[in-house]
């Protein structure tokens, strides 16, 4: 499993735009890159997934540079409803296999 | 959009009681997932579970714990002989078969509360 780097804690403001990086230097070729977001007390919820370049949703977009050793995941126009763990996943794609997460990154959107 | 279900939202127990969690996963789904979250920790893996068996099972997931599909929608955890340190969110996750991609999608969890 490729290890994941994220930021602790981000601090943002309504309508700016979030961009959370996550660095994966050991990120294997068949990888996909996934960004899972968790609001206090409730489970994971899928936010958007990407192999390379740049994949577009309604929620967000995830930008993979050529060497796809990093990814950002970047929210537009944030609101308090953002506020947030998100979290980075690597390299769990096939088969049967558990997700493995890890601290992630806390987003909080003030007002 | 379909969603993962899971009953009871809260379960309050006395320690050495057991308790059954239940899932309803994604209709279509075929692969399912028990993870668990301690307040204030990670989201932890527990089991997984395909073709009516266990495919793959954490150090947690030990005798204490069961999973069973008693029919075509439920999927339930058993846990036997609670104890306090069990108290957690406990999460169930579904996917369907989509190559490589492996996403899941996760209920709103048991809040478990072991006294």
């Amino acid at each position: 499993l490729a290890k994941t780097t994220q930021p602790i804690s981000m601090d943002s403001y309504e309508g700016q735009e979030v961009n959370i990086t996550c660095s994966h230097n050991n990120i294997a070729t068949n990888d996909y890159i996934t960004w899972y977001q968790q609001f206090p007390s409730q489970g994971p919820r899928f936010i958007i997934q990407g192999y390379k370049t740049k994949v577009t949703n309604e929620v967000a977009s995830l930008f993979i540079p050529a060497d796809r050793k990093s990814s950002t995941l970047s929210l537009p126009r944030v609101s308090l409803s953002d506020t947030a763990v998100y979290y980075c996943l690597v390299g769990q794609g096939g088969g049967r296999r558990a997700l493995t997460f890890g601290s992630g990154t806390r987003l909080q959107v003030q007002p | 959009e379909p969603e993962v279900t899971q009953t009871p939202s809260h379960q309050v127990t006395q320690m050495g009681q057991e308790v059954i969690l239940r899932c309803v996963p994604i209709s279509n789904h075929l692969y399912f997932y028990w993870y668990r979250q301690i307040l204030g920790q990670k989201v932890e893996f527990l089991v997984s579970f395909y073709n009516n068996e266990i495919s793959e099972k954490s150090e947690i997931f030990d005798d204490q714990f069961s999973v069973e599909r008693p029919d075509g929608s439920n999927f339930t955890l058993k846990i036997r002989s609670t104890k306090l340190e069990d108290s957690a969110m406990y999460f169930c996750a579904s996917r369907n078969v989509e190559g490589g991609k492996n996403i899941q999608y996760f209920g709103a969890g048991t809040r478990l509360s072991v006294l």
